[in-house]
């Protein structure tokens, strides 16, 4: 499954929202009725994160201002007013099937 | 805190292996897959394989296959990522992930304890 990520840099303004799109050359639609679409991010030098599991679910200690969002094919992650410490590269990665395979990430700068 | 302490950088040449070790801490739920992602120099993550700790069932990407061999030892709560015939491409950084929760299918929630990286640099 090819994973394609969209805008790839993305400067934003701490203070105002953002938005990365994802999109999924086949369904993340399991037969469980679950989306099986990731987001993490990875901050400079540091292992990615989990954000977004499951399209639209907060990993535990994810601050509330992300949020995801899609179904099928086409995936959303907001942000709704940027922080300062929300830099580095965010990609999504579909979890339906082996292997597991992951957008090219955007890179978010202030 | 629960965590992944994985082991240090190695430095190899061409042609060689190299075994990644990540150990879980006490607190952590090990009962989960533990993923293999590697991350080149300057680019994207790149998932390479996993290994159910309850069955020892392991897979990875047709990249690697004869290539890599993935194991966990439950006496010692750690995973390992064996990589042999190294080449220069696989000058990457290595990471270790546990899957979030049980899987339906070969479908699972997203990777939510990660090791910290280990530097493997391949050069003649």
């Amino acid at each position: 499954i090819v994973m394609t990520q969209s805008p790839l840099p993305l400067t934003v303004t701490p203070g105002e929202p953002a938005s990365i799109s994802c999109r999924a050359s086949q369904s993340l639609l399991h037969s469980d009725g679950l989306n099986y679409l990731d987001w993490y991010l990875q901050k400079p030098g540091q292992s990615p994160q989990l954000l977004i599991y499951l399209g639209s679910r907060r990993a535990s200690g994810v601050p509330d201002r992300f949020s995801g969002s899609g179904s099928g094919t086409d995936f959303t992650l907001k942000i709704s007013r940027v922080e300062a410490e929300d830099v580095g590269v965010y990609y999504c990665m579909q979890a339906l099937q082996i292997p597991r395979t992951f957008g090219q990430g955007t890179k978010v700068e202030i | 805190q629960e965590h992944l302490t994985q082991s240090g950088a190695e430095v190899k040449k061409p042609g060689a292996s190299v075994k990644v070790s990540c150990k879980a801490s006490e607190n952590l739920f090990t009962r989960y897959y533990f993923n293999w992602v590697r991350q080149a120099p300057g680019q994207g993550l790149e998932w390479m394989g996993w290994v159910n700790p309850n069955t020892d069932y392991t897979d990875s990407t047709q990249n690697f296959r004869g290539r890599v061999t993935m194991t966990w030892d439950t006496s010692t709560r750690t995973a390992y990522m064996e990589l042999n015939n190294l080449r220069s491409d696989d000058t990457a950084v290595y990471y270790c992930a546990r899957t979030l929760a049980y899987c339906t299918d070969l479908s699972c929630p997203g990777m939510d304890v990660w090791g910290q990286g280990t530097t493997v640099i391949v050069s003649s």
